[in-house]
């Protein structure tokens, strides 16, 4: 299995809602990733997991909130977005020490 | 700092015809080189990489050399098809002390177009 998994693939949300992005991988990785990508922009990081910690914050705004309960689940929880926070969030993941990231399909995120 | 710039496009091309797309960087340390590509409503996938100095990465008919002296990894193929129709972009990764991972540094990604 060399598949990250992302659900929902589409997610729309008011600006008072919480919900959450969950990312998935079977491939033993010990590192995982979001990325938020903007259209016609290259994917930007927000936040680095690395054995089921929190390795990086790329000074992402509090209304997200990343999780990883094991090593095979990632989760990102949102509160109170804004419209401009629309976007595709990719989740990817990586051998610990390798640099090859496998990427899922995104969530494409719509803020009203 | 790190940086990758790539030729922005878009590049609209034949099927058959000859595919270059222009990738400097600028980096700290000793970088490694990649190609992602993005199709159509989905994430990325790596196309290929290079780790050191003249090697050359290749995968479905891309290549592309890692050059130091000229701090460049320019994408091609000899002969593209409409299926190669995405988003390419040009990227690197310095590795952190300790050898832990490190973040992708991007290029602001080309669309080719291949028409039939």
């Amino acid at each position: 299995d060399t598949e990250v998994t992302q659900t929902p693939k589409h997610l729309v949300m008011g600006m008072t809602n919480k919900k959450s992005l969950k990312c998935e991988q079977h491939m033993g990785h010990r590192a995982m990733y979001w990325y938020k990508q903007k259209a016609k922009k290259p994917p930007e990081l927000m936040f680095v997991y690395s054995y089921e910690k929190l390795s990086i914050n790329e000074s992402v705004p509090s209304r997200f909130s990343p999780e990883c309960p094991n090593s095979s689940l990632l989760n990102l929880h949102l509160h109170a977005l804004q419209p401009e926070d629309s976007a595709l969030y990719l989740c990817a993941s990586s051998q610990l020490l390798r640099e090859k990231l496998f990427f899922g399909s995104g969530t494409q995120l719509s803020v009203l | 700092g790190n940086s990758v710039t790539q030729m922005e496009g878009p590049v609209t091309l034949s099927e058959e015809a000859f595919l270059t797309i222009n990738c400097t960087y600028t980096a700290t340390g000793y970088p490694s080189l990649f190609w992602y590509v993005q199709y159509p409503g989905e994430g990325l996938q790596l196309l290929l990489k290079a780790t050191k100095a003249d090697d050359k990465g290749s995968n479905k008919g891309f290549e592309a050399t890692y050059r130091k002296e000229t701090t460049s990894f320019h994408l091609e193929k000899g002969s593209v098809q409409v299926s190669d129709s995405a988003v390419y972009f040009c990227a690197l990764s310095v590795l952190g002390s300790g050898g832990s991972n490190y973040k992708l540094t991007f290029g602001k990604g080309t669309l080719l177009t291949v028409n039939p």
